[in-house]
């Protein structure tokens, strides 16, 4: 199958653990953060989003956490499993125009 | 299963040659992207429809990459006279009905250049 950021900054995390992935993003003017996953040979997939009038957004099992003032984002998953282990990338973007711009992704590795 | 059906899922093609993909959203995304995948990055933006109109395209859509949606369902990628700088994962990607922002993204079309 599709094998994914062969070269890609990772993190190994001890399975039950929480991770935390980050992000910094490049455009001020972005209005509209998204996190995806991408499991080997699919699509990425949407995990969780949040609005630039917002800091914090809590899913399920996840939180973005957005940083203006430095332009940061990050995701926490909190008790990681084994189907967590995938590549993340943070986009960035506008409401309305989902012309996103995706950030270098993460390798996540769950360690069982 | 996000409601975006991509075909074919590899394409392999010697330089020069043509290839097209096509892209089934479910009916309910007037919205429909393509976007652009090399090893070890993150998707780039092509283009995107609005229902049949072709509303944005990037610079990374040279003259030998033409797409077209032509009943505001389906929407084909078409790449002439291919380069091995074309070797990429193609991903087509629906807005959802649910005015988050949320992209469908299909499983995409993996294209070698030989």
């Amino acid at each position: 199958g599709e094998n994914v950021g062969l070269h890609l900054p990772t993190l190994s995390v001890q399975e039950g653990d929480n991770s935390i992935i980050n992000c910094a993003y490049s455009n001020s003017a972005s209005d509209y953060f998204i996190w995806y996953k991408q499991e080997s040979g699919k699509g990425p997939q949407f995990i969780i989003d949040i609005r630039s009038n917002m800091d914090k957004r809590q899913g399920q099992r996840v939180t973005v956490l957005l940083n203006k003032t430095v332009k940061h984002l990050s995701l926490q998953i909190a008790a990681t499993q084994p189907g967590d282990s995938a590549v993340y990338f943070c986009a960035e973007g506008h409401l309305g125009n989902e012309k996103l711009t995706f950030g270098t992704g993460t390798r996540l590795t769950i360690i069982p | 299963d996000t409601g975006v059906s991509q075909d074919p899922r590899h394409k392999i093609t010697k330089r020069g040659q043509n290839v097209t993909f096509r892209c089934d959203p479910i009916s309910e995304h007037n919205r429909l992207y393509w976007y652009r995948q090399t090893l070890g990055q993150g998707p780039e933006f092509l283009t995107y429809f609005q229902n049949e109109a072709q509303l944005e395209k990037s610079r990374l859509l040279s003259d030998r990459f033409s797409a077209e949606r032509p009943k505001g369902s389906f929407s084909t990628l078409e790449i002439q006279r291919t380069e091995q700088g074309d070797s990429a994962m193609y991903l087509c990607a629906a807005l959802g009905k649910t005015n988050t922002g949320e992209l469908f993204f299909g499983e995409g079309s993996r294209l070698t250049v030989l």
